[in-house]
């Protein structure tokens, strides 16, 4: 089955820098690739996906970058502000809408001020 | 915005017994969901349901867990005999259709096993 790594665990960076997030995947066949923010104690909630046949996805503060060759997909987070704290799970999903999701360990980004 | 709704927020229950998690998918999705997530663990994937049957269920998902749609709204989770090792948050999912791969999750059931 599908295993998906995740680094850094913990990621501290100072308010208004960038944060990056990386995933490596193993199944060639994944084809899907959501990144969650979840809040303590709150619902993981999406925050942008990517599919495999593009390399790249923006929206507004938030980015993800695709390697299918490599295997491995990126968040960035540019400009970021305390309300970016949070854990972040990078996920893969196989062939098939009913597939479930493979989530990543987590990251745990902190915001410093 | 719809949202995937989960009763009860709480669970507490002896070792042993059978519990029942709720969920109310998003109306006009397709496609169900559960997920589990041990505290300070990542989330791991339980089953998927489409078209009234199991779709896909991962090694977590044996004999003592069940799913069922018992009418156009509602998603069970039933877990029977549970384990000290079942204590996780419960969370729902659901999803549009296969062309729309996003899922939503809802707020999650906490099950305490005592």
């Amino acid at each position: 089955g599908e295993n998906v790594e995740q680094h850094p665990s913990t990621l501290s960076v100072q308010e208004g820098d960038s944060a990056v997030i990386k995933c490596t995947y193993s199944d060639s066949a994944s084809n899907y690739f959501p990144w969650y923010k979840q809040e303590l104690g709150k619902r993981p909630q999406l925050i942008i996906d990517i599919r495999s046949n593009v390399g790249e996805k923006k929206d507004q503060r938030i980015a993800v970058t695709l390697n299918k060759t490599a295997k491995h997909f990126s968040l960035h987070i540019t400009e970021t502000q305390p309300e970016d704290s949070a854990v972040y799970f990078c996920a893969a999903r196989g062939g098939g809408g009913a597939d479930g999701l493979t989530f990543g360990k987590g990251t745990h980004l902190i915001i410093q001020p | 915005e719809p949202e995937v709704t989960q009763t009860p927020s709480h669970q507490v229950t002896q070792m042993g017994q059978e519990v029942i998690l709720r969920c109310v998918p998003i109306s006009n999705h397709l496609y169900f969901y559960w997920y589990r997530q041990i505290l300070g663990q990542k989330v791991e994937f339980l089953v998927s349901f489409y078209n009234n049957e199991i779709s896909e269920k991962s090694e977590i998902f044996d004999d003592q867990f069940s799913v069922e749609r018992p009418d156009g709204s509602n998603f069970t989770l039933k877990i029977r005999s549970t384990k000290l090792e079942d204590s996780a948050m419960y969370f729902c999912a659901s999803g549009e259709e296969f062309t729309n791969e996003k899922l939503f999750f809802g707020s999650g059931t906490q099950l305490s096993v005592l």
